[in-house]
């Protein structure tokens, strides 16, 4: 067990629709990762939050936005889905802001029909 | 920005044998180079990693090798056995990044 926890385990929604992934850090971890995993695209990095800022963006869509709360867990919001936003979605945690031992989450699998 | 390559893809061994998986980098600003292991149904766990101030590492029957002139780094896993089938994949990191960048993954499959 890393510490991470994700939640929901699995996901299943319609074209269309919106949905929140959250993520609870380690104990500690003021680093939260977002990263969406597919088959053909490997993991992607979607975007960092430090102590309730954003740090760094990689490949998120506009349609994805993220907040990290001040109790420090974070929620991943994705509207508009479509067929294509089916993968799963990975957060992980670390102590600091680079450099540090990331902790991932199990996961949360999303399935868009 | 930095880009990782991973080979092979896949990696079919017997029990017993030995594995090495070999990564590539981009970022000659690159200094850290963690590798996880990701079993089915789980997140990807941290296995091994090193800096680019050490040229090997080893931790049991697992070990790092890095390579900072020619940009490469593998990992060698010796006396495989069933429990280490899973995904394993490399990432590269830069001083002063938040960010690992994450090869593709290489699916390694130990025969009993």
């Amino acid at each position: 067990d890393s510490g991470v926890t994700q939640t929901p385990k699995h996901l299943i929604t319609a074209t269309g629709q919106r949905v929140t992934l959250r993520c609870s850090p380690r104990s500690g971890d003021l680093s939260v990762y977002w990263y969406q995993q597919s088959l053909d695209q490997g993991l992607q990095f979607l975007i960092q939050y430090y102590n309730g800022e954003e740090r760094a963006k990689g490949n998120i869509l506009e349609r994805f936005s993220a907040q990290q709360f001040p109790d420090l867990h974070s929620e991943l919001n994705l509207s508009s889905l479509e067929l294509g936003d089916s993968a799963l979605y990975f957060c992980a945690s670390s102590l600091g802001q680079g450099n540090t031992e990331a902790f991932f989450g199990q996961g949360t699998r999303l399935t868009v029909v | 920005g930095e880009n990782v390559e991973q080979h092979p893809s896949t990696l079919s061994v017997q029990e017993g044998d030995s594995a090495v998986i070999k990564c590539t980098y981009s970022d000659s600003a690159s200094n850290y180079f963690p590798w996880y292991k990701q079993e089915l149904g789980k997140g990807p766990q941290l296995i091994i990693d090193i800096r680019s101030n050490v040229g090997e590492k080893k931790d049991q029957r697992i070990a790092v090798t890095l390579n900072k002139t020619a940009k490469h780094f593998s990992l060698h896993i010796t006396e495989t056995q069933p429990e280490d089938s899973a995904v394993y994949f490399c990432a590269a990191m830069r001083g002063g990044s938040y960010i690992p960048t994450f090869g593709r993954g290489t699916s390694l499959i130990v025969h009993p």
